[in-house]
C-alpha cells in the first residue's frame, strides 16, 4: 500500500516569503506528526494531530509556523515570512493508534532552503 | 520531560565487526523506546521498538537492542556489520501515557569500512 507522501520534495524560497508543505498520511491513520531536521541535528518535534485536532502545538518554533489537518487526512504546514534558520528537512509521520503502542511511518521529507 | 542521548555522532566499524550504537534515555515513567534508521536519500524507518514486553528486542536486518532500566540504556547492536548498514540511526523515547509524543536523539552516523 501507499506510504506517507510529502510535497514538494524540495523547495527553495526567498527570505520573507510564505511556504506551504503538504503531507498525505497513510489512509486510516488517525495520528499525524510534523518534525524538523536541521542540518547536523536531530529530529525536532513540531506538532501532533489526533484526527483534525492538534492537542500539542508546543514544538512550533514561533507564531510564523502553523499547521492544519482536514478530513482526518491531508495536513499542511505553513511557514510565514520565512527566515534562513527555517532551512531544514521537514518530515511528516503518521500512525494508526491501537492502545498505546504505535509505530510512526515517515514520509520522505521536504527539503526547504531559504535564501 | 523525556529525552534521549546518543553517544557519538559518528561511529566507524569494519565490515564484519560488531556494531554498537549507544542510547541513554531519561523519562519520569517507564518509557517506550525506538530505534529508527535513515538510509541515504531515504525516509526514516522503524528498526525496532521496546514497549514493556521482553527487554531484548529483535528488529529488522539483524539488529537488536536491550532495555536496561538500571542503566537507563537502550543500546543498538548487530553482531556483524554489513556495508549496507551504513546509515544514520536515531534513538527515540515515548511516554506510554497521554498522546505519544516521541522525542528523538540527535542521531549517529554509522560508517562501515570494507
Amino acid at each position: 500500500g501507499a506510504g506517507v507522501s510529502q510535497s514538494p520534495s524540495n523547495k527553495v524560497t526567498e527570505k520573507g516569503k510564505d511556504v506551504e508543505l503538504r503531507c498525505d498520511p497513510i489512509s486510516g491513520h488517525t495520528a499525524l506528526y510534523w518534525y524538523r531536521q536541521r542540518l547536523g541535528q536531530g529530529l525536532e518535534f513540531l506538532i501532533y494531530f489526533q484526527g483534525n485536532s492538534a492537542p500539542d502545538k508546543s514544538g512550533l518554533p514561533s507564531d510564523r509556523f502553523s499547521a492544519e489537518r482536514t478530513g482526518e487526512s491531508v495536513s499542511t504546514l505553513t511557514i510565514q515570512r520565512t527566515q534562513q534558520e527555517d532551512s531544514a528537512v521537514y518530515l511528516c509521520a503518521s500512525s494508526l493508534i491501537r492502545g498505546v503502542q504505535e509505530t510512526q511511518y515517515f514520509g520522505p521529507g521536504t527539503r526547504l532552503l531559504v535564501l | 520531560a523525556q529525552s534521549v542521548t546518543q553517544l557519538g555522532s559518528h561511529v566507524s566499524v569494519s565490515e564484519g565487526a560488531l556494531v554498537l550504537l549507544r542510547c541513554n534515555y531519561s523519562s519520569s515513567v517507564p518509557p517506550y523506546l525506538f530505534w529508527y534508521v535513515q538510509y541515504p536519500n531515504q525516509g526514516l524507518q522503524l528498526l525496532l521498538k521496546y514497549t514493556s514486553a521482553a527487554t531484548l528486542v529483535k528488529g529488522i536486518n539483524g539488529f537488536e537492542a536491550e532495555f536496561k532500566k538500571s542503566e537507563t540504556s537502550f543500546h543498538l547492536t548487530k553482531p556483524s556489520a554489513h556495508m549496507s548498514d551504513a546509515a544514520e540511526y536515531f534513538c527515540a523515547v515515548s511516554d506510554p501515557g497521554g498522546y505519544q509524543k516521541v522525542t528523538f536523539g540527535t542521531g549517529t552516523k554509522l560508517q562501515v569500512i570494507p
